[in-house]
């Protein structure tokens, strides 16, 4: 299997800030990973996917980049509605996720 | 727009079989993508447990082949889980999802989850 390192796994940032989280993974994924957000109580949410690509309706705010095995979902401006924990998923045979990293308002 | 919602018990004794059911709203399941179930355990590591294809066919995580199975009722627009012989290890979060199994391998859609515990 595919392992999935994700860090910091809490991160706690002010509002305004440009925020970035990491996803590492064991072996290349070829940019097959993709970025979910869960806030609390609710279903995951498509951010990106394919490293790069926003899914629709999401906020220009949210940028995903990377190769290889380091990937990064970055938050240019950080809004109190983006609270929430944050995993990425990779695709090689099959599906593995990172366990996450929860974002707080500072 | 599309939404998934799974039900079942939430309480399940060990050596017993887990049944979630995933009911599926503003799209039919027969019309494509492939529609899956993933699990997160207490302390977050999530884990992808298989799918059923549009047209039928299965796909499970080697890990648990021999324990799982998904089916489907189309006239319902639903997908099952079955997971048999339970021990407190799969207490869990589930979760039902579309997946495109094509493109990109992304979950675009899920449902909020049903939390399972396996106690005696």
């Amino acid at each position: 299997d595919i392992q999935m390192t994700q860090s910091p796994s809490l991160l706690s940032a002010s509002v305004g800030d440009r925020v970035t989280l990491s996803c590492k993974a064991s072996q290349n994924i070829y940019k097959y990973l993709n970025w979910y957000q869960q806030k609390l109580g609710e279903a995951p949410k498509l951010l990106i996917y394919y490293t790069n690509s926003l899914q629709t309706g999401i906020p220009s705010r949210f940028s995903g980049s990377g190769s290889g095995t380091d990937y990064t979902l970055t938050i240019s401006s950080l809004q109190p509605e983006d609270v929430a924990t944050y995993f990425c998923q990779q695709y090689n045979s099959w599906l593995t996720f990172g366990s996450g990293t929860k974002l707080e308002i500072k | 727009e599309i939404q998934l919602q799974e039900s079942g018990p939430g309480l399940v004794k060990p050596s017993q079989s887990l049944s979630l059911t995933c009911s599926v709203t503003g799209y039919t399941i027969t019309s494509g993508y492939d529609w899956s179930w993933i699990r997160k355990f207490p302390g977050n590591k999530m884990e992808w447990m298989g799918y059923i294809s549009y047209s039928g066919s299965t796909n499970y995580n080697p890990s648990l082949k021999s324990r799982i199975s998904i089916t489907r009722d189309t006239s319902k627009n639903q997908f099952f889980l079955q997971l048999n012989s339970v021990t407190t290890e799969d207490t869990a979060t589930y979760y039902c999802a579309r997946y495109d199994n094509n493109y990109y391998y992304v979950m675009d859609a899920w449902g909020q989850g049903a939390s399972v515990t396996v106690s005696s």
